[in-house]
């Protein structure tokens, strides 16, 4: 089945206390992302990937690190979380950026981050 | 730098009625897509529609693109309760990168 999965699906943590958040997908898929999801605010990017050791910075990318050694993993890094980091995260994936071929974005469930 | 605003925040109807929901953008974009949420969970793909298409159908989801006035409406007729979630619409931005995701709409369809 394809899919994209994150884990954990709950965390709380102390702030300072570094944590990673994975993120896999079985699907092959060159373009992957991260979102934090916010009340009121919506999804906003904090950083995306268009390939292999290929990463650059969304819309609100302090805080945070990501890597992608491998095509399917692309975890999200807080070096040292604080309470302004307490949100809903979602990984994504898809084919590409979406511009030419309009290839839609395949979501994670989702990780509930609580930052103390 | 959000691309798509939706419109209303929040829409509440009855079973069987019909939902409207719109979406505005900014810059030119080369697709639009919409995308479900269910409380809490992961987005799902709904339907996507090209900046050369006006209109497409799936199911029961109409979903028209005016370019001309950079704005997307997605019809659910004769909704259920299962249907109720948040809906998005999604576009890549100025540069060609990213998905950006609207604000979104709270739909809530009662029994």
């Amino acid at each position: 089945e394809a899919q994209v999965t994150q884990n954990p699906r709950y965390l709380i943590t102390v702030t300072g206390k570094k944590l990673t958040v994975t993120c896999s997908q079985n699907m092959n898929h060159e373009y992957m992302s991260w979102y934090r999801q916010d009340p009121g605010l919506g999804l906003r990017q904090i950083y995306y990937s268009m390939n292999v050791e290929v990463t650059d910075k969304g819309d609100v990318p302090e805080g945070y690190k990501v890597s992608r050694k491998e095509k399917r993993n692309f975890p999200l890094i807080l070096e040292s979380p604080s309470p302004n980091q307490t949100s809903l995260y979602f990984c994504a994936s898809s084919w590409d950026r979406g511009r030419d071929t309009g290839t839609e974005a395949f979501f994670g469930q989702g990780t509930r981050l609580t930052v103390v | 730098s959000q691309q798509g605003e939706e419109d209303p925040q929040a829409l509440s109807i009855q079973e069987g009625e019909n939902a409207t929901m719109n979406c505005s953008y900014k810059t030119s974009i080369n697709n639009l897509q919409w995308y479900r949420q269910n409380s809490g969970r992961g987005l799902v793909h709904l339907i996507l529609i090209r900046s050369n298409e006006r209109e497409k159908h799936s199911g029961r989801l109409r979903v028209t693109l005016d370019t001309s006035k950079k704005s997307s409406s997605l019809l659910i007729t004769a909704s259920r309760a299962a249907d109720t979630a948040s809906y998005f619409c999604a576009t890549v931005d100025n540069y060609g990168q990213n998905f950006v995701f609207g604000p979104g709409t709270r739909l809530s369809v009662l029994p």
